[in-house]
């Protein structure tokens, strides 16, 4: 099964309006946390938002939410009155410890991406 | 303060040629992760360390990669010999330890091999 989920390879969205990045996740772990990246058209990868699998509140960050539900696995991120800047690629990723050794290991999905129209 | 650094940014080489690519992590982070990115793939881990030791080369293609990290602010990935296969943007990213800590990513290196 694969670790990281986003089902979603492109969307469009009008300017203004909001806009939700679909991302399911597996794992056995009870503390994990989960993050969400954008990749613009030039190229770098920029940190967005975490959400803790303990925390009770959603993350926000500016127009950035996270809608976290744990028992059915999600954290889909909401972009809040898009703008033309937002259009990118959008990944989600999932740290967790390793099964052995004390370590962790992060998993990315294949991410989303979105366009938005003017 | 600095983020990641890889050098070169660009690298373009024929074909069998050796390609080592460069990465300085943030100062004090002690994961370091390797990235490749095309089209057709995706974003693929090639490899992590964590302070220094790697811990999982499962993502190498194979022999031709190796990846080296002799100290706690330089790691290299090294292409040998290089194929046309192996264009990519390849980058690396570090972070602190802990389920909370984001990775921070450097520029990446954009490898043609020709």
């Amino acid at each position: 099964a694969q670790k990281i989920t986003q089902t979603q390879p492109g969307m469009f969205v009008q300017e203004k309006e909001a806009v939700t990045l679909d991302c399911t996740y597996d794992t056995s772990d009870q503390s994990y946390g989960l993050f969400w990246y954008k990749q613009p058209s030039s190229g770098e990868m920029i940190f967005l938002i975490y959400q803790g699998s303990y925390d009770e509140q959603n993350a926000t960050e500016g127009r950035y939410s996270l809608n976290f539900q744990k028992a059915r696995k999600s954290a889909n991120l909401v972009i809040s009155a898009s703008q033309l800047g937002d259009s990118a690629m959008y990944f989600c990723a999932m740290r967790e410890d390793l099964n052995s050794g004390g370590y962790q290991k992060v998993t990315f999905g294949t991410g989303t991406k979105l366009q938005v129209i003017p | 303060d600095a983020g990641v650094i890889q050098s070169p940014r660009h690298e373009v080489t024929e074909m069998g040629q050796e390609v080592t690519l460069r990465c300085k992590p943030i100062s004090g982070h002690d994961y370091l992760f390797w990235y490749r990115q095309t089209m057709m793939r995706g974003l693929e881990l090639l490899i992590y360390f964590n302070n220094n030791v790697p811990i999982d080369d499962s993502g190498m293609p194979e022999d031709r990669f190796s990846a080296k990290m002799p100290n706690a602010s330089f790691s290299t990935l090294k292409i040998q010999p290089s194929e046309p296969r192996d264009s990519a943007v390849y980058f690396c990213a570090s972070s602190w330890t802990g389920k909370a800590q984001p990775q921070h990513f450097g520029d990446g290196t954009r490898l043609s091999i020709l």
